[in-house]
């Protein structure tokens, strides 16, 4: 067990419909960090926030979007979906780190968004 | 721009023999060094990492990894693979510019066979 809790595990919807995840990261993590995984695309880096605040940004697309709370749960909101859009996405955190930074990161289970 | 390379999306191996995995990167600054592994329906996880010291790192179920500069190399190894190894395997590195990032490989899927 990662620490990290992601819900709902799977989901199913229809195109052009919104969906919300959502992701609590490991006791004391400050960074959450989205990505989407897909048998075409692979592990794709969509946004990273820390401590409320946006970091940086991969391939995120415009209608996606994401936040993370004062209680530093994160909600990634995925609107106008499309048949494409259908991968396993996952949240993980990293640990404060005072000192070297290293990159580890702590993965959740993910959630199987699928879209018919 | 950063890159990293996994050799071979998939690698067969018998049980009780070596495994081997590929990952070179590239980068014009010493990066950190990771394998994630990821089995099936679960998430990824921290197989090993590479910092700062030894050079060769042992990580969780019998893995390690070996960092060769000079190569721009981290492959992963394990001597005597065992069916439960069976998974993806993901090479990752920090980016020159952010210890935060992580620059991913295509993965490698290690099948086992009996």
């Amino acid at each position: 067990d990662s620490g990290v809790t992601q819900t709902p595990k799977h989901l199913i919807t229809a195109t052009g419909q919104r969906v919300t995840l959502r992701c609590s990261p490991r006791s004391g993590d400050l960074s959450v960090y989205w990505y989407q995984q897909s048998l075409d695309q692979g592990l794709q880096f969509l946004i990273q926030y820390y401590n409320g605040e946006e970091r940086a940004k991969g391939n995120i697309l415009e209608r996606f979007s994401a936040q993370q709370f004062p209680d530093l749960h994160s909600e990634l909101n995925l609107s106008s979906l499309e048949l494409g859009d259908s991968a396993l996405y996952f949240c993980a955190s990293s640990p404060r780190t005072s000192g070297r930074k290293t990159g580890e990161l702590f993965f959740g289970e993910g959630s199987r968004l699928t879209v018919l | 721009a950063q890159s990293v390379t996994q050799l071979g999306s998939h690698v067969s191996v018998s049980e009780g023999a070596l495994v081997l995995l590929r990952c070179n990167y590239s980068s014009s600054v010493p990066p950190y060094l990771f394998w994630y592994v990821q089995y099936p329906n679960q998430g990824l996880q921290l197989l090993l990492k590479y910092t700062t010291g030894a050079t060769l790192v042992k990580g969780i179920n019998g893995f390690e990894a070996e960092f060769k500069k000079s190569e721009t190399s981290f492959h992963l190894t394990k001597p005597s693979a065992h069916m439960s190894d069976a998974a993806e395997y993901f090479c990752a590195v920090t980016r020159s510019d952010s210890n935060y990032q992580l620059i991913w490989g295509a993965g490698t899927k290690l099948i086992i066979k009996p």
